[in-house]
């Protein structure tokens, strides 16, 4: 069972390149999510799509745009990198309201 | 802007010990809530999930829920050293749509 599957791993970046995150789940979830994690600061909501066709912000939308490509597949996009950016991106999932979450691997991104 | 606190730890136990961790949530809407595991370099793991007042046992997990209090509490027996990682509370939002994070507790088990 893959799950919720990320790509990149790892990824490095120079300042003002832009980028896209992938991420794709195998669960037939309706909802799907993108956080940020950085150290002493928990996780931090970017964008979320509740169901296939809608986004919505989170609370660090700021610099991210979102594209829910299908009920399987929801990509994070950095239009032009910055430094504060350089963080762990975790995509997550789930079926319905008030249901847990489940998490991809993440994806490692650094920002020079 | 709505939150959950957790002490950031570290919480230090022997093995075989009884780890109690603690959460509070200020959305007095929120109707589920969930303790995640997460290891050093890897991705949250759900643990538990808990909907209603009182206690929910799960093998070695047990976890309570407050409402009334806005209080959640993962308590962890017989301690293992593999249990070391950070505990990460979530409660959902009033409408449910998304979780709220805490920062996490780190919990260090000896042997």
């Amino acid at each position: 069972n893959a799950g919720v599957t990320q790509t990149p791993k790892f990824q490095v970046l120079k300042t003002g390149q832009s980028m896209t995150l992938q991420c794709a789940q195998d669960m037939n979830h309706n909802s799907m999510y993108w956080y940020r994690q950085d150290p002493g600061m928990g996780l931090r909501l970017i964008y979320y799509s509740a169901s296939e066709g809608t986004t919505d912000k989170g609370e660090v939308p700021n610099g991210y745009n979102v594209s829910r490509l299908n009920k399987r597949e929801f990509s994070l996009r950095l239009e032009s990198a910055a430094p504060s950016q350089t963080s762990v991106y975790f995509c997550a999932s789930r079926d319905s309201l008030n249901q847990p979450q489940h998490f991809g691997d993440g994806t490692r991104l650094s920002i020079l | 802007q709505k939150e959950v606190e957790q002490n950031s730890g570290p919480l230090s136990v022997p093995e075989g010990a009884i780890a109690s961790l603690n959460c509070t949530y200020s959305d007095r809407g929120s109707q589920s809530f969930f303790w995640y595991r997460q290891y050093s370099g890897k991705s949250p793991e759900l643990i538990m999930s808990i909907y209603s007042n009182g206690d929910k046992e799960d093998g070695r997990f047990t976890a309570q829920l407050n409402k009334a209090s806005q209080y959640v509490s993962l308590l962890i027996r017989d301690s293992q050293p593999s249990d070391s990682a950070t505990y990460l509370c979530a409660s959902a939002n009033q409408a449910g749509t998304a979780l709220i994070f805490g920062k996490g507790t780190t919990l260090s088990v000896s042997s």
